[in-house]
């Protein structure tokens, strides 16, 4: 069946370094994908989307690539912030309103 | 972006009770919310679909009988918890969206933990 793969964590990173975190899926048909982010207290929040293979989703300086020879959509940040500091789902979408989570990544950014 | 507001936010509650968490869109009508569940480090698994005025759609494996969810109104879905056991302890999620297709973004609320003694 169709999922998501995405590294455990907690990362915890510096201030300003560089962020990746990997995310990989299984699908059947041709999926949408996303990320979303979930700060203290808060809901999950869209962060950014791409619906076909190659587009390029970005948002708050966030980037990931629908790679579909590697079934990857790894989320990335040139400089993260203290602010950044939430939990990151990669997740799916096939044909419907359905959406397949990944486990969740914690990151946590230092000063 | 829009808002949807779960409550409550925490419950516990005794084994062989039942418990009610409440989702609702604030500024918007959802014509479909949607209910996941959450283990410890293990990804949000969709419980069920429910559509205003008709009956949920359960996911396999998922208990009808034991999570009830009504949809009454476009601005709030409930679900229920009968007769809850310790393994029913997790934390619930719920979504909103304001119409259907697969370019419709859905909006999620805070999230429930509920601990069952």
């Amino acid at each position: 069946g169709d999922s998501v793969t995405q590294m455990e964590g907690p990362v915890t990173l510096s201030e300003e370094a560089f962020l990746t975190i990997n995310c990989t899926y299984t699908a059947t048909g041709y999926p949408s994908l996303f990320w979303y982010v979930q700060y203290p207290g808060e809901g999950l929040q869209l962060l950014l989307k791409a619906t076909k293979a190659d587009d390029k989703g970005s948002n708050k300086g966030f980037e990931a690539t629908y790679r579909k020879e590697t079934t990857s959509f790894h989320l990335e940040k040139g400089s993260v912030q203290v602010s950044d500091s939430a939990v990151y789902f990669c997740a799916l979408s096939v044909s419907t309103d359905k959406l397949i989570f990944g486990t969740g990544t914690r990151l946590q950014v230092f000063p | 972006g829009a808002v949807v507001s779960q409550h409550p936010s925490r419950v516990i509650c005794k084994s062989g009770t039942s418990v009610k968490i409440e989702c609702r869109s604030l500024d918007f009508q959802a014509t479909t919310m949607f209910w996941y569940r959450q283990f410890p480090k293990q990804s949000l698994m969709l419980m069920a679909t429910s559509n205003e005025g008709s009956k949920a759609t359960y996911e396999q494996g998922v208990e009808k009988d034991k999570f009830l969810i009504n949809h009454a109104s476009l601005t709030l879905s409930t679900l229920t918890v009968t007769s809850a056991h310790p393994e029913d302890s997790s934390f619930y999620i719920c979504s909103a969206a304001p119409g259907t297709g697969l370019n419709t973004e859905a909006f999620f609320g805070q999230g429930t933990r509920l601990t069952v003694v």
